[in-house]
Parts: C-alpha cells; sequence; structure tokens
C-alpha cells in the first residue's frame, strides 16, 4: 500500500456524463499530481496542485478540472466525456512539490466510457 | 525537451533467465534524475529507483541492479533470476532541474516471465 487512494478503482460511464474522481495523498504529502495513462498517449501528466493552489498544468483538456481542498484531497472532474476518455487516471503525490524526489502513485481508477 | 525510449516493447524469458531492459533519455539539463517504476497487471505504478545525475555507480538491490551510464545517456535495468512475479510493465521516467518539469515517462516495457 503507497499510502496514496485512489476512488472509486473502476467506473464505468457513457458518453457525455460528467465523473469525479477522488484523490487523499499520503498523510503529510502537500503536492498533489494526476496522470493519465492510456494506450495510445502513455502516462501523460494533467494537473498538479500544491497545499490547495494549482501549480502546473500539463495535457489536461478544457473538458476536465481538478481541485484541492483544505484537508488536502483532491478531486479530478470529467466531463462530457467521450470515447476516447477511456484511460486508467492516477494520482500521485509528493510532500514538498519538489518534483525531482519523485511521486508516490496511488493504484488508479480505471475509467470505461461507453 | 525531456524525453525517454524505451525500445524495447515486450520481452519474454523463461524463469531464472536474466533480462535486461533498455532506457535511453534526452535532456539539456545538467542536473537530472532518473527513476523506474513497475506496474504489474493489478495496474499500480510502484516506485523501484531513482538516481540522479551526479551519481553514476551502478545500484544493486537482491536481484534488481541499475546501469547508469551518462556517456550513452542510458539508465538499464537488469532483472537477475527472472521470477513469474517479475512480470509486468516497467516504466522509466525522466525530471530535470529547471523549470517546473514534471516527470516524464518512456513507453513502458512489457515483461513476461514463463514458468
Amino acid at each position: 500500500d503507497s499510502g496514496v487512494t485512489q476512488t472509486p478503482k473502476h467506473l464505468i460511464t457513457a458518453t457525455g456524463q460528467r465523473v469525479t474522481l477522488r484523490c487523499s495523498p499520503r498523510s503529510g504529502d502537500l503536492s498533489v499530481y494526476w496522470y493519465q495513462q492510456s494506450l495510445d498517449q502513455g502516462l501523460q501528466f494533467l494537473i498538479q496542485y500544491y497545499n490547495g493552489e494549482e501549480r502546473a498544468k500539463g495535457n489536461i483538456l478544457e473538458r476536465f478540472s481538478a481541485q484541492q481542498f483544505p484537508d488536502l484531497h483532491s478531486e479530478l472532474n470529467l466531463s462530457s466525456l467521450e470515447l476516447g476518455d477511456s484511460a486508467l487516471y492516477f494520482c500521485a503525490s509528493n510532500p514538498s512539490g519538489l518534483d525531482s524526489y519523485g511521486y508516490t502513485f496511488g493504484s488508479g481508477t480505471r475509467l470505461t466510457v461507453v | 525537451a525531456q524525453k525517454v525510449t524505451q525500445a524495447q516493447t515486450e520481452i519474454s524469458v523463461v524463469e531464472k533467465e536474466d533480462v535486461t531492459l533498455d532506457c535511453v533519455y534526452e535532456t539539456r539539463d545538467t542536473t537530472y534524475y532518473l527513476f523506474w517504476y513497475k506496474q504489474p497487471p493489478s495496474g499500480e505504478l510502484v516506485f523501484l529507483i531513482r538516481r540522479n545525475s551526479f551519481d553514476e555507480q551502478n545500484e544493486i538491490s537482491g536481484r534488481y541492479s541499475w546501469n547508469f551510464q551518462k556517456s550513452t545517456s542510458s539508465f538499464n535495468f537488469t532483472i537477475t533470476a527472472s521470477q513469474v512475479v517479475d512480470s509486468a510493465v516497467y516504466f522509466c521516467a525522466l525530471i530535470g532541474d529547471t523549470g517546473f518539469q514534471k516527470l516524464v515517462f518512456g513507453t513502458g516495457t512489457r515483461l513476461l516471465v514463463s514458468p
């Protein structure tokens, strides 16, 4: 157990719908990262939050948004879902936001859009 | 831009064979960090090792060893006496020390170890 908790583990939804993925970082970690793993794009960085504030954006679609709450858990919201959004979504955390230390990943949420 | 290349898409070996997974990287940064992660069939990403660009010493951890060579921009991973439980996808990743870079992953190598 990495200490990073992601829920739900699996999610099946229809095109056009909206879903929320939840992540609780390791105890004490201030920084949260979201990555998408798809067959064609591999592991892609989406967005980072540090202590409640957005710190960096990667290849995140406008239909996607995220936030980090005062208790440091984070949510990734995906809306107007398309078939191509089907992927494994990972959350990772890091104590300080110093990216060079690396990240601890959760088990992922597997999203299937039908 | 940072780039990680794992040219081996899939490798199949028989238990007890040694296997080397290749990783070649590109970066303009003088200081950078290299990582290996394991993704078993259950799907989670498990951290294996972190290495900074100033430490070219090879590292051994049990049956795992890593060979870092700056001259060839490679950070290869060897599993000695492979076991069925080693079957997984292995990712090499890189992050540089300038700007607000995030971890960049290679495409992964799927290792299948059969009994």
